[in-house]
C-alpha cells in the first residue's frame, strides 16, 4: 500500500520550454501532496504544498509563476516548470500523505523527475 | 520555522558494527519525527518513525530514540549490512503543520 508514482522519470528539454511533471498516489487518497527540489547531494528542499481544490502554498523564494501546481483530484497533482532554463535542471520529487485529516500523516514519496534543461 | 540539524554528515562503519546518527530540532511543539533512506538517484522510503507520545521504538535491526527534553532524536542501525549504506534523512514536523523540514542528510558506508 502507499504507493506514489511520478512521470516522466526523466525529461530532457531545450531552454523555453515548459514541463510538466505528474504525481499520482495509486492506491489511496492523498488531499495534500507535496513538491520537492533535490540537488546532487544535497537535502530535499519543499518547493510547495498543493491541496486538492485549492491553491497551492508557496515556500518562500520558489516563483508560483514559474512552478504551476494544479491538484485537480484526490489521487492527482501536477507540477509544470514554465519557460525553463538550465538552473531549473534537478531532481523533483513528489511526496503524498495518506490522510488528508489527522493530526500524523505518513508521508510517501514518488520516484522523482529528473529534469535537464539544455 | 522548525531547524532540524543532522550529525554527522558522513558516517562510516565496519559490516556488523552499529551505526548512529543523531539529529536536533528547534521548535518544542514538534510532535512528528520520521527517518528516511535514500539510496542513489531512488526516492526517499520511509523506514521508521516515532511521535512525541513515545520515548523509543523499534523494528529489527533498526531502532529511534527521542529525548523531547533535549530536543533530539536518534537512529541506531545494528548489525549493519552492505546494503544499509546510503543516504538517511530525519525530518521533524509541528503539531498542525503538515510540512515536514528535514536534515541535511547524512552519509552512511557500511565497509564489507
Amino acid at each position: 500500500g502507499a504507493v506514489v508514482s511520478q512521470h516522466p522519470s526523466w525529461v530532457i528539454c531545450k531552454s523555453g520550454t515548459s514541463v510538466k511533471i505528474e504525481c499520482r498516489s495509486l492506491d489511496f487518497q492523498a488531499t495534500t501532496m507535496f513538491w520537492y527540489r533535490q540537488f546532487p547531494k544535497q537535502s530535499l528542499m519543499l518547493m510547495a504544498t498543493s491541496n486538492e481544490g485549492s491553491k497551492a502554498t508557496y515556500e518562500q523564494g520558489v516563483e508560483k509563476d514559474k512552478f504551476l501546481i494544479n491538484h485537480a483530484s484526490l489521487t492527482l497533482s501536477t507540477l509544470t516548470v514554465t519557460s525553463a532554463h538550465p538552473e531549473d535542471s534537478s531532481f523533483y520529487i513528489c511526496s503524498a500523505s495518506d490522510s488528508g485529516i489527522g493530526r500524523f500523516e505518513t508521508q510517501y514519496f514518488g520516484p522523482g523527475t529528473r529534469l535537464l534543461v539544455l | 520555522g522548525e531547524n532540524v540539524e543532522q550529525h554527522p554528515s558522513t558516517l562510516s562503519v565496519q559490516e556488523g558494527d552499529s551505526a548512529v546518527i543523531k539529529c536536533t530540532y528547534s521548535d518544542s511543539a514538534s510532535n512528528y519525527f520520521p527517518w528516511y533512506k535514500q539510496e542513489l538517484g531512488k526516492r526517499p522510503q520511509l523506514i521508521i518513525d516515532i511521535r512525541s507520545n513515545v520515548g523509543e521504538k523499534k523494528d529489527q535491526r533498526i531502532a529511534v530514540t527521542l529525548n523531547k527534553t533535549a530536543k533530539h532524536f536518534s537512529l541506531h542501525i545494528t548489525e549493519t549490512q552492505p546494503e544499509d549504506s546510503a543516504v538517511y534523512f530525519c525530518a521533524a514536523r509541528s503539531e498542525g503543520n503538515n510540512r515536514l523540514a528535514f536534515g541535511k542528510g547524512n552519509q552512511v558506508v557500511v565497509i564489507p
